[in-house]
């Protein structure tokens, strides 16, 4: 069984640009989430991605917008950068179904913001 | 809306001694509550969780915690600290029909030789 996956690891772009973070999802799993982790900080929700197309969302602005694609893997897509856009991005996915179902999380994708 | 909040945002024991992470929620529906540990520069591990049933749940590494709906509280517990206990737990809730997991602010956990 193939965990989460996540890249890149590390991630260093300028206020203004634009960055695409990836995750493949843990095998069997059809349900993806993405959280912000600001330093010192708990993960903050961003959205879920279902069946391709977004099912939640949290208080972002629409410049951080996704993907997820057939094979339920998804990108994490982050316009017009901001200082404080600096944080471990985590990708976890789930499998949608009766019940709550645990988030199996990815290692991360630590985005600096210059 | 549901939340976390964990009391403490540094604990240190010494090794062999009882560990214990406090976390009180807040819900207007029956939550679901989870621990989840964080090791440096890496993503969390679900410890344990609870949903319904049994309201003592045991996780791994020696890890439980119970459910008290009386107090709202699901603190983290283990008997004897080992030194690769050291790390970030985060305490997490979420309810049926809602898709995010609503996170603490966390607690760094420091084991003392």
């Amino acid at each position: 069984e193939t965990g989460v996956t996540q890249s890149p690891t590390h991630l260093i772009k300028t206020r203004g640009q634009q960055v695409t973070l990836r995750c493949s999802s843990q095998s069997g799993h059809n349900t993806v989430s993405w959280y912000q982790q600001a330093l010192g900080q708990g993960p903050q929700f961003i959205f879920q991605y279902y069946r391709e197309e977004e099912n939640g969302r949290g208080n972002f602005p629409p410049r951080f917008s996704g993907l997820q694609f057939p094979n339920y893997s998804s990108e994490l897509n982050v316009n017009a950068l901001e200082l404080d856009d600096s944080a471990l991005y985590l990708c976890a996915s789930s499998l949608t179904g009766q019940g709550m179902n645990e988030q199996y999380f990815g290692p991360g994708t630590r985005l600096t913001v210059t | 809306a549901q939340s976390v909040t964990q009391l403490g945002s540094h604990v240190s024991v010494s090794e062999g001694a009882l560990v214990l992470l406090r976390c009180n929620y807040s819900s207007s529906v029956p939550p679901y509550l989870f621990w989840y540990v964080q090791y440096p520069n890496q993503g969390l591990q679900l410890l344990l969780k609870y949903t319904t049933g049994a309201t003592l749940v045991k996780g791994i590494n020696g890890f439980e915690a119970e459910f008290k709906k009386s107090e709202t509280s699901f603190h983290l517990t283990k008997p004897s600290a080992h030194m690769s206990d050291a790390a970030e737990y985060f305490c997490a809730v979420s309810v049926l029909g809602h898709n995010d997991m609503r996170f603490g602010a966390g607690t760094r956990l420091t084991v003392k030789p």
